[in-house]
């Protein structure tokens, strides 16, 4: 178990409401990530964090943004959610020595009405 | 544009034979190459990784071959098992440890 838990597992909501998911690390890891998975596409990268208040864009980063005020927490906020944003969402962290792989959490599955 | 391929969705292999999984990428100067196996309801978790100099990487029944003038990865495993069945992403390292995913194999390991 590489520490990493994701919040909630299960949300169903309404197209316009905010939504925020959170990724919570125990391994102190610099590099945490935020994926979503959809039929065809494997994993895309939304956002990735390279340390406290250090964000950038991935992939697939519209209409999402994200925030990390403290090493072990990245959350990912759904400012207006629309039904396009349906999707099981990854969080991964990694640490900053070489090509260590990443670890991921177990997903978060979201519903959007 | 897909930069990871994998063109097969699914596969169906017999218990004890070999399942040979494929991908094939666009981009030349990727230079770490990895593996994930994924259950349902569950993360990826990493399953073998080979860096751009080498061709092979063994890891007990795992074995990834890397052939970087035609652009293609193949993960093996033999023999293959039960407990195998999952789903098996190609996927590619680049900067800032970012990682691109392929679509994605349905391995079947059929008793």
């Amino acid at each position: 178990d590489a520490g990493i838990t994701q919040s909630p597992r299960h949300k169903v909501t309404e197209t316009g409401t905010p939504v925020t998911l959170r990724c919570h690390q125990t391994e102190n890891h610099r590099y945490m990530y935020w994926y979503r998975q959809d039929p065809g596409h494997g994993l895309r990268l939304i956002h990735y964090s390279y340390g406290v208040k250090d964000t950038d864009k991935g992939e697939v980063s519209d209409g999402y943004s994200v925030s990390r005020s403290k090493t072990e927490d990245f959350l990912l906020t759904l400012e207006s959610a629309t039904s396009s944003q349906t999707s099981v969402y990854f969080c991964a962290i990694g640490d900053h020595r070489g090509n260590q792989p990443q670890h991921f959490g177990d997903g978060t599955r979201l519903s959007i009405l | 544009d897909q930069q990871v391929k994998q063109n097969s969705p699914s596969l169906s292999v017999q218990e004890g034979r070999i399942s040979i999984l494929n991908c094939d990428y666009t981009n030349s100067m990727f230079d770490y190459f990895l593996w994930y196996k994924k259950y349902p309801a569950e993360g990826p978790t990493f399953l073998i990784s080979i860096s751009s100099i080498k061709d092979k990487n063994e890891d007990g029944r795992f074995t990834v071959f890397l052939n970087k003038s035609a652009k293609h990865l193949s993960l093996h495993i033999v023999p293959s098992q039960p407990g195998d069945s999952a789903v098996y992403f190609c996927v590619i390292s680049g900067s800032a440890r970012q990682l691109t995913f392929g679509s994605g194999t349905q391995l079947t390991v059929l008793p």
